[in-house]
């Protein structure tokens, strides 16, 4: 099974700052990495796909990159919309998924 | 637009069983592999099961493989969980979500249920 392991698992930051959110997988998914956000009491929704591609409807201040095996979410310029738990996910083995462990992002 | 609504949860004792509905509109949901994720209280998410479009592959997590059976009816847009034995670990919001394919090979989930919650106590 492929390992996902997420950094840091918690962070606190100022309306206005940039963020970085790191996943590293056990072994290669070349580009099948998602980013998902979860606000507390709902659902995930979708953020970031294969990588690098931007969900519908989602701020152009998310971005994600990488490939191999080390990827990247970045929040250019953190809203106070943003405070949420961020997890990634890998598609490259299936049927099962895998996701990481969750960073959950607060206010300073 | 598209929807997914969860239903059949709630407090069930050690060792029994539950069956957890998943209602769908608003999308052609035979086009579409379907997973259940669930989520402990304070904790991450875990993969739980999938199923393919025709219904005919499903695969688990080994934390329920033999225990939970993924099923659906094309015919009513329902996707249902069975889960036997319940344990306490088992104690989770259950989530179903839609799989879509991108280019090349790679899948993700959207959208989302709203969840419904499973308590396993005596």
């Amino acid at each position: 099974d492929i390992q996902m392991t997420q950094s840091p698992s918690s962070l606190s930051a100022s309306v206005g700052d940039r963020v970085t959110i790191t996943c590293r997988t056990s072994q290669t998914i070349s580009r099948n990495l998602n980013w998902y956000q979860q606000k507390p009491g709902k659902a995930p929704a979708l953020l970031i796909y294969a990588t690098s591609s931007l969900q519908s409807g989602v701020p152009s201040r998310f971005s994600g990159s990488g490939s191999g095996t080390d990827f990247t979410l970045t929040i250019s310029s953190l809203q106070p919309e943003d405070f949420a738990t961020y997890y990634c996910q890998q598609s490259y083995s299936t049927p099962a998924l895998t996701f990481g462990g969750g960073t959950k992002v607060e206010i300073k | 637009q598209v929807q997914l609504v969860e239903s059949g949860g709630g407090v069930v004792q050690p060792g029994r069983s539950l069956r957890l509905s998943c209602a769908a509109s608003e999308f052609t949901f035979s086009n579409y592999p379907m997973h259940w994720v669930r989520q402990a209280p304070g904790k991450g998410l875990e993969w739980v099961a999938v199923i393919s479009n025709s219904g005919g592959n499903q695969y688990y997590a080994d934390s329920v493989k033999g225990r939970f059976t993924i099923s659906r009816d094309n015919s009513k847009n329902m996707l249902h969980l069975q889960m036997t034995s319940l344990r306490s670990d088992d104690t989770a919001v259950y989530y179903c979500a839609r799989e879509r394919n991108y280019f090349g090979s790679g899948s993700y989930l959207g959208p989302w249920g709203q969840g419904t919650l499973v308590t396993v106590s005596s």
